[in-house]
């Protein structure tokens, strides 16, 4: 089942500019984390935020985390034409499923150059 | 090393088949995870292996499908007598085992089931 929801689901921007993804989510975590999707296969791990943070960096990624809102949200900052792609947030629950991520459904993002 | 391997990358078959796909872990990985992703569904969980033991199935969709994880390394999803809803992307991952860490995924298998 779906644990979150991206906020908006397809973004276009213009490359140099930034674009902002935000996710929701309805449970406990123990950690979050960021996924980004080339044409529909693999996945690859961008940044993950524990439970106990409240912002962390990356390069040009800057992800912050509520804990009282339920919500998540992905900054890239100076978007390139290699960011498009679909970025995907994921939970994993704080207790006994620890180990298994639950997936939101997607933000289509478009870097046109 | 390498990263995690899956195949084959991409699989057509009739419905009422049965398939089996392969996941190569990275090495020293003792988590391994199948997830699958569907336009209906989005990205679902399916199996969660901790060494050769499946501590959690309870994501797989029905009594077809059954996995196994062999030497603590390599697993393979087998799913009888295909349906047309079981056509997905199947994703394997895998991660060190601490819980709550990141997991590595492979480029994933294209079912497709005519």
């Amino acid at each position: 089942s779906q644990q979150g929801e991206e906020d908006p689901q397809a973004l276009s921007i213009q490359e140099g500019e930034n674009a902002t993804m935000n996710c929701s989510y309805k449970t406990s975590i123990n950690n979050l984390q960021w996924y980004r999707q080339n044409s529909g296969r693999g996945l690859v791990h961008l940044i993950l935020i524990r439970s106990n943070e409240r912002e962390k960096h990356s390069g040009r990624l800057r992800v912050t985390l509520d804990t009282s809102k339920k919500s998540s949200s992905l900054l890239i900052t100076a978007s390139r034409a290699a960011d498009t792609a679909s970025y995907f947030c994921a939970t994993m629950d704080s207790g006994g499923s620890n180990y298994k991520l639950t997936f939101g459904k997607g933000t289509l993002l478009t870097v046109n150059p | 090393g390498a990263g995690v391997s899956q195949s084959p990358s991409n699989k057509v078959t009739e419905k009422g088949k049965d398939v089996e796909l392969r996941c190569d872990p990275i090495s020293g990985h003792t988590a391994l995870y199948w997830y699958r992703q569907s336009l209906g569904q989005g990205l679902e969980f399916l199996i969660y292996f901790q060494g050769n033991s499946a501590p959690d199935k309870s994501g797989l969709p029905s009594d077809r499908f059954s996995a196994e994880r062999t030497g603590g390394s390599v697993s393979t999803l087998t799913i009888q007598r295909t349906q047309q809803e079981d056509s997905a992307v199947y994703l394997c991952a895998s991660s060190l085992g601490r819980r709550g860490g990141e997991q590595f995924f492979g480029p994933g298998t294209r079912l497709t089931v005519l």
